[in-house]
């Protein structure tokens, strides 16, 4: 069955470290999204990308970035991790802009 | 005023209950709507598409108001595995991308 599928679940990790969050499907789906997640914020769009080679910024993209080499794979880098960015992160994909997003089941961030 | 609104709850309701939730939207242009069910620490699982007629699946039915840009979700016969945080997401066309917005959740709690 196609899945998408998340690593690590778990982070732990101190201030300024770079961090990267993976982010696997196997749907074949051209788009992927990150989002994070936090009390009083709902989900909130980081980046996005409709296919290889092309990434956007969401809403809250400052401080992270993230590349498209495959289909299959949209990692998400936080450059100098920072306290602000505690969070858990979810990736999600989906076939048209306008269609369901599949989710991974998240990464939980913690910046210490 | 915020894109989409939702009330967050909690709804309390004893099994057996039915219960409605609404969901309301800024943007005219909104293409698609859906309704995402979130349970505790876990990923966003779609829950239903929202079609302007209107759609039911089961105990659940979905409607979409364009005039008064909400929309609704009604749960009958509620039980206790229904307790969730509901998402409701609108998608928007702008900038040459899609845009999915989505709310802060309302929170469900079926009570024995």
């Amino acid at each position: 069955d196609a899945e998408i599928t998340q690593s690590p679940r778990h982070k732990i990790t101190e201030t300024g470290r770079q961090v990267t969050l993976a982010c696997h499907q196997t749907w074949n789906h051209n788009n992927m999204f990150w989002y994070r997640q936090d009390l009083g914020h709902g989900l909130r769009l980081i980046h996005y990308s409709y296919g290889v080679q092309d990434t956007n910024k969401g809403e809250v993209s400052d401080g992270y970035s993230v590349s498209r080499s495959n289909t299959e794979d949209l990692p998400l880098t936080l450059e100098s991790a920072a306290s602000s960015q505690t969070s858990v992160y979810f990736c999600a994909s989906s076939e048209g802009g306008r269609d369901e997003q599949f989710f991974g089941p998240g990464t939980r961030l913690t910046v210490l | 005023r915020k894109e989409v609104e939702q009330d967050p709850g909690p709804f309390n309701v004893p099994e057996g209950a039915t219960v409605a939730f609404n969901c309301t939207y800024s943007n005219s242009a909104s293409q698609s709507f859906f309704w995402y069910r979130q349970d505790c620490r876990k990923e966003p699982k779609l829950l239903m598409s929202v079609y302007s007629s209107g759609n039911e699946d089961g105990r659940f039915t979905a409607q979409l108001n364009r005039a008064s840009q909400y929309i609704s979700l009604l749960i009958r016969d509620s039980k206790l595995s229904d307790s969730a945080t509901y998402l409701c997401v609108v998608v928007a066309t702008g900038a040459g991308s899609y845009q999915l917005t989505f709310g802060k959740g309302t929170k469900l709690s079926v009570i024995p």
